[in-house]
């Protein structure tokens, strides 16, 4: 049973690119978190969602971040026009009933030059 | 507003000896609290956790206890191994939103052979 899978494992953007982060949940889990750790910090709540829907994006910066979770495939973090601040590693989580405990993927490492 | 503070960046601790890693958080409410192991480019992965109807939960060489007055948990490790060498975060699940997990800033633990 193979465990949350993130591609990239390593991103390179420049400034005003586009970062698309993809996040496969576990077998049979239908809820997914991102979270962000930016260097020297601990892991930060960005988004979850569960299928076709967003539930919580308290997380998330107000522009250029969007996140989402279709019906078919993985679930997507799309970063548009990073800047250098977007530097951080990015770990997707998922779980299969709510109260459980979370189950993360490696993360991506995403480096903005 | 941290509602789940880890104060020691860091631990040193010789191989055989006890690893104590302490958390504090702010709301009485909070009923469950795990905590998370991370080794470098990788991803979290769940260690244990307690219920607050409990004070104490065991798992091998992994003890968490519980201070409910004192809003603290600890996680004690006995005896340290080498491989336990990682950042280890205290986290709560946030029932009032999706259970989201908040985590601490971590604490960064070093065993030396």
């Amino acid at each position: 049973n193979a465990g949350v899978m993130q591609n990239p494992r390593h991103l390179v953007r420049r400034r005003g690119q586009e970062a698309r982060l993809r996040c496969s949940p576990m077998k049979g889990h239908s809820h997914v978190y991102w979270y962000r750790q930016l260097p020297e910090e601990g892991l930060k709540f960005m988004v979850y969602l569960q299928k076709e829907n967003i539930i919580d994006e308290s997380g998330m910066p107000k522009e250029r971040f969007s996140a989402e979770f279709p019906k078919e495939g993985p679930s997507i973090l799309r970063i548009q026009q990073v800047v250098r601040g977007d530097s951080a590693a990015y770990f997707c989580a998922s779980v299969g009933t709510e109260g459980s405990p979370l189950h993360f993927g490696n993360g991506t490492r995403l480096t903005v030059t | 507003d941290q509602q789940v503070k880890q104060n020691s960046p860091s631990l040193s601790v010789q191989e055989g000896r006890i690893s104590i890693l302490n958390c504090d958080y702010t709301n009485s409410m909070f009923d469950y609290f795990l905590w998370y192991k991370k080794y470098p480019a990788e991803g979290p992965t769940f260690l244990i956790s307690i219920s607050s109807i409990k004070d104490k939960n065991e798992d091998g060489r992994f003890t968490v206890f519980l201070n409910k007055s004192a809003k603290h948990l600890s996680l004690h490790i006995v005896p340290s191994q080498p491989g336990d060498s990682a950042v280890y975060f205290c986290a709560v699940p946030i029932k009032a939103a999706g259970n989201k997990l908040t985590f601490g800033g971590g604490t960064r633990v070093l065993v030396k052979p």
